[in-house]
């Protein structure tokens, strides 16, 4: 079946430094693959998607490339901020078309800690 | 981007007593709601998918009996953890997402919910 897996945590970076997590799926399809990130005390929000091959999502700083040929999705930033400190979750969804239940399947998570 | 309100935040129940945890989407129809289960050291557990007016959709192992999810509304979904025992303890969380394939899933806050 379809999963993911991530770079377990936690990693701990200085201020400033250049981040990757790493992100690998297993899909049977074409998926879209998201990287979520969780702050403490919240709920998920979306940081950012792709939804084809070589697409590339970016937000805040982050990025991320879709990368059908190695089946990745590694999540980048080249100046991490305290502020960035939080778990992220890789995911991704696939339409299952005979039922309508596209799931979200999520990677375990990987938590940040930013020293300053 | 749209609002997912998961109701309570928190819980403490007696052990044999049933909980309803609800998520309501405010600003858009969610034809399709994910329950997810969060796990200490973050990971993330898909629990059931569920389609508005239909039955919902259990993975491997969760059991639908104890889980009891009813998608009535485009804008509500409940989780109703029956007879909760102290291993039922975690943090659930709610995801919505409106109609088309691929879109984007917004979540809950997340509900604590401990049983005693």
């Amino acid at each position: 079946g379809n999963s993911v897996t991530q770079m377990e945590g936690p990693v701990t970076l200085s201020e400033e430094a250049f981040l990757t997590i790493n992100c690998t799926y297993t899909a049977t399809g074409y998926p879209s693959l998201f990287w979520y990130v969780q702050y403490p005390g919240e709920g998920l929000q979306l940081l950012l998607k792709a939804t084809k091959a070589d697409d590339k999502g970016s937000n805040k700083g982050f990025e991320a490339t879709y990368r059908k040929e190695t089946t990745s999705f590694h999540l980048e930033k080249g100046s991490v901020q305290v502020s960035d400190s939080a778990v992220y979750f890789c995911a991704l969804s696939e339409p299952i078309l005979m039922n309508r239940d596209d799931k979200i399947i999520f990677g375990k998570g990987t938590r940040l800690h930013i020293l300053p | 981007g749209a609002v997912v309100s998961q109701h309570p935040s928190w819980v403490i129940c007696k052990s044999g007593t049933s909980v309803k945890i609800e998520c309501r989407s405010l600003d858009f129809q969610a034809t399709t709601m994910f329950w997810y289960r969060q796990f200490p050291k973050q990971s993330l557990m898909l629990m059931a998918t569920s389609n508005e007016g239909s039955k919902a959709t259990y993975e491997q192992g969760v059991e639908k009996d104890k889980f009891l999810i009813n998608h009535a509304s485009l804008t509500l979904s409940t989780l109703t953890v029956t007879s909760a025992h102290p291993e039922d303890s975690s943090f659930y969380i709610c995801s919505a997402r409106g109609r088309g394939q691929n879109t984007e899933a917004f979540f809950g806050q997340g509900t604590r919910l401990t049983v005693v």
